[in-house]
């Protein structure tokens, strides 16, 4: 059963690269499945920032694009993203998620399972 | 503004059936399979029906999905207490070519 740990610094300062990894236990992050990155602000939604798949394909979200890399390490079996010039509207929870893609498109999946989300909070 | 549409809040009593709709638009629930998280007040989500309404191993089957064109639902029958959480569909979006979520419906168990 995969479970996933997410990773990292728990601030930021503004204008610097908010950086996070997720570890991947009880499955292979090589399998044909896509990683991905959502967060969550405080007390607001769910927003997807992007995802890599086992061949290092990524999809992100247009409106992070030129802000976001999100890259596999396939030695240390984790995944990871980073976001630059950060801003206080980037503070939230951040999680990683698995997309089971074993026979099908990354568009007819689902995120399954979830870690249990970090907090990132930018300030001075 | 979120790309899919939910109502904020829904309510209902011990033993009651609600339900949650989430519009969407033809690039993503119309074109492409719905899926509903859970998230229980200070955990992660979870997921809850995906393909529209399939449940996954442990999910009970008082909930369940639908979707017709560019809108779909999630309905809880014999309502309990430890359903109150957040409920948030997504799906996948053409034109985006990415994942889009609802805004999320905070569900009080009365």
């Amino acid at each position: 059963q995969v479970q996933l740990q997410e990773s990292g610094p728990g601030l930021v300062k503004p204008s610097g690269t908010l950086s996070l990894t997720c570890a991947v236990f009880g499955g292979s992050i090589s399998s044909r499945t896509w990683w991905s990155w959502v967060r969550q602000p405080p007390e607001k939604g769910l927003e997807w920032i992007g995802e890599i798949n086992h061949s290092g394909r990524t999809n992100y979200n247009p409106s992070l694009k030129s802000r976001v890399t999100i890259s596999v390490d396939k030695s240390k079996n984790r995944f990871s993203v980073k976001l630059s010039s950060v801003t206080a509207a980037d503070t939230a929870v951040y999680y990683c998620a698995r997309i089971p893609t074993f026979t099908i498109e990354v568009s007819s999946s689902w995120f399954d399972p979830w870690g249990q989300g970090t907090l990132v909070t930018v300030s001075s | 503004q979120s790309v899919l549409t939910q109502p904020p809040s829904a309510s209902g009593t011990p033993g009651q059936r609600v339900t949650i709709s989430c519009s969407g638009s033809s690039s993503n629930i119309g074109s492409n399979t719905v899926n509903w998280y859970q998230q229980l007040p200070g955990t992660a989500p979870k997921l809850l029906i995906y393909s529209n309404y399939q449940r996954p191993s442990g999910v009970p089957d008082r909930f369940s999905g639908s979707k017709s064109g560019t809108s779909a639902s999630l309905a809880i029958s014999g309502l309990q207490s430890e359903d109150e959480a957040d409920y948030y569909c997504s799906a996948w979006d053409d034109s985006l070519n990415g994942w889009v979520f609802g805004g999320g419906t905070k569900l009080t168990v009365l």
